[in-house]
């Protein structure tokens, strides 16, 4: 059973430090979003890729966030440094350029927390 | 850019009935596509049901089914025989067909509740 995996599920931290989380997309999917979700503002795309290479960052607070993908199976972002601001669950969902309806399938999410 | 606006915060049904979930949309765009999302306490995002812009017909999966009124730009769910599983967070969302895979534009969200 295909499914995105992300690491850690739950990340409590202090303002000041680095936070990396990580995300497996589904073997043979070329593209990987990253999204954020907070009571405030709901559900936001941060950023992409298609076949690693970044498509859009425009949703990424660019000072003190970074995403990347090292090889299609990794998909990294970084908050250095963190502020109790980025606490939210940070959701990676990949799909396939290729496919009909654009469908996006989903991790489970990270819950983060900075104090 | 597009918008995506849910005007329902929350609803509540009685098991068994039937509720209609809103949603509008606005978009300079011919060809896209909208979703509903469920999303059940465990946080995990789960597609209900989908539609392309340039299909007329309404999307059906199961109890679920659209109202797709594109001039409108209305976008509506309606959940026939709810089921207490039924409960949770309903997200609609738009994305642009042109590009691919592109990102969603999600709404603000409704909390559903279903009494027993």
């Amino acid at each position: 059973d295909a499914r995105v995996t992300q690491t850690p599920r739950h990340k409590v931290t202090e303002m000041g430090q680095e936070v990396t989380m990580r995300c497996q997309p589904i073997l043979g999917h070329n593209t990987v979003f990253w999204y954020r979700q907070t009571m405030m503002q709901g559900l936001e795309l941060l950023a992409y890729f298609r076949n690693r290479a970044p498509l859009d960052d425009s949703g990424m607070p660019k000072d003190r966030f970074s995403a990347e993908m090292p090889d299609a199976t990794l998909a990294t972002l970084k908050i250095q440094p963190s502020e109790p601001r980025d606490s939210a669950v940070y959701f990676c969902a990949s799909g396939n350029s290729g496919q009909v309806y654009n469908e996006q399938f989903f991790g489970p999410g990270t819950r983060l927390t900075v104090l | 850019a597009q918008t995506v606006t849910q005007s329902q915060p929350e609803m509540s049904v009685q098991e068994a009935e039937t509720v209609t979930l809103s949603c509008t949309y606005d978009t300079s765009e011919s060809d896209y596509y909208l979703f509903w999302y469920k999303q059940p306490p465990s946080r995990q995002m789960i597609l209900v049901i989908r539609q392309e812009a340039y299909k007329q017909q309404n999307a059906t999966e199961n109890r679920f089914s659209v109202n797709f009124q594109k001039a409108a730009k209305s976008f509506s769910l309606k959940i026939s025989d709810s089921q207490l599983g039924d409960a949770a967070m309903y997200f609609c969302a738009y994305c642009w067909s042109g590009g691919g895979a592109d990102g969603l534009t999600f709404g603000k969200g409704t909390h559903l509740i279903i009494q027993p």
